[in-house]
């Protein structure tokens, strides 16, 4: 089945403890994204790499890293994650937006993120 | 700031009743527009994309593109108590690298 995959669904954590979300797609998609969902604010977006060699920051990346090492994975790290970091986060993927043409982006299931 | 605004709603129709949903978008360099349906705590889920100005018809969907007038809508037609979700209007950058979301639009169809 074409997916993606997040994990963990839900974590409660402290701040300061470093913790990683990890992101996986199984459709060879070239695009991946994340995004944090906040009330009032819709989703905004932390990190995008449009393929192994490029990747860059979104609106909101502060306190966030990401890396991309093969195509499939794209893990979302927070060093010293602080309460602001509370959020619903999404990893998204999409074959190949290209220049001036998004293609249509596939979203994991969510991560569900509250730090202490 | 590259905006997509929607109006937050609730939208609030009868069964069986056509939903008009709309958005307007700042970036006119935008070529592609999405409305995704989400459901609570659950991830998006895309209903429609449109690319051209027009209407471009689904099923009881159809999405109408105006780049002159930089808006988007969604019409939902026979509206079932199902389709009670959020509705969030997106737009691709020029560049291609995100996509800008709407805070999205809350649809609530009564039985």
């Amino acid at each position: 089945e074409a997916q993606v995959t997040q994990n963990p669904r839900y974590l409660i954590t402290v701040t300061g403890k470093k913790l990683t979300v990890t992101c996986s797609q199984n459709m060879n998609h070239e695009y991946m994204s994340w995004y944090r969902q906040d009330p009032g604010l819709g989703l905004r977006q932390i990190y995008y790499s449009m393929n192994v060699e490029v990747t860059d920051k979104g609106d909101v990346p502060e306190g966030y890293k990401v890396s991309r090492k093969e195509k499939r994975n794209f893990p979302l790290i927070l060093e010293s994650p602080s309460p602001n970091q509370t959020s619903l986060y999404f990893c998204a993927s999409s074959p190949n937006p290209g220049a001036g043409v998004a293609d249509t982006q596939y979203f994991g299931p969510g991560t569900r993120l509250t730090v202490l | 700031q590259k905006e997509v605004e929607q109006n937050s709603g609730p939208l609030s129709v009868p069964e069986g009743a056509i939903a008009s949903l709309n958005c307007t978008y700042s970036d006119r360099g935008s070529q592609s527009f999405f409305w995704y349906r989400q459901y609570s705590g659950k991830s998006p889920e895309l209903i429609m994309s449109i690319y051209s100005n027009g209407d471009k018809e689904d099923g009881r969907f159809t999405a109408q593109l105006n780049k002159a007038s930089q808006y988007v809508s969604l019409l939902i037609r026979d509206s079932q108590p199902s389709d009670s979700a959020t509705y969030l209007c997106a737009a691709a950058n020029q560049a291609g690298t995100a996509l800008i979301f709407g805070k999205g639009t809350t649809l609530s169809v009564s039985s």
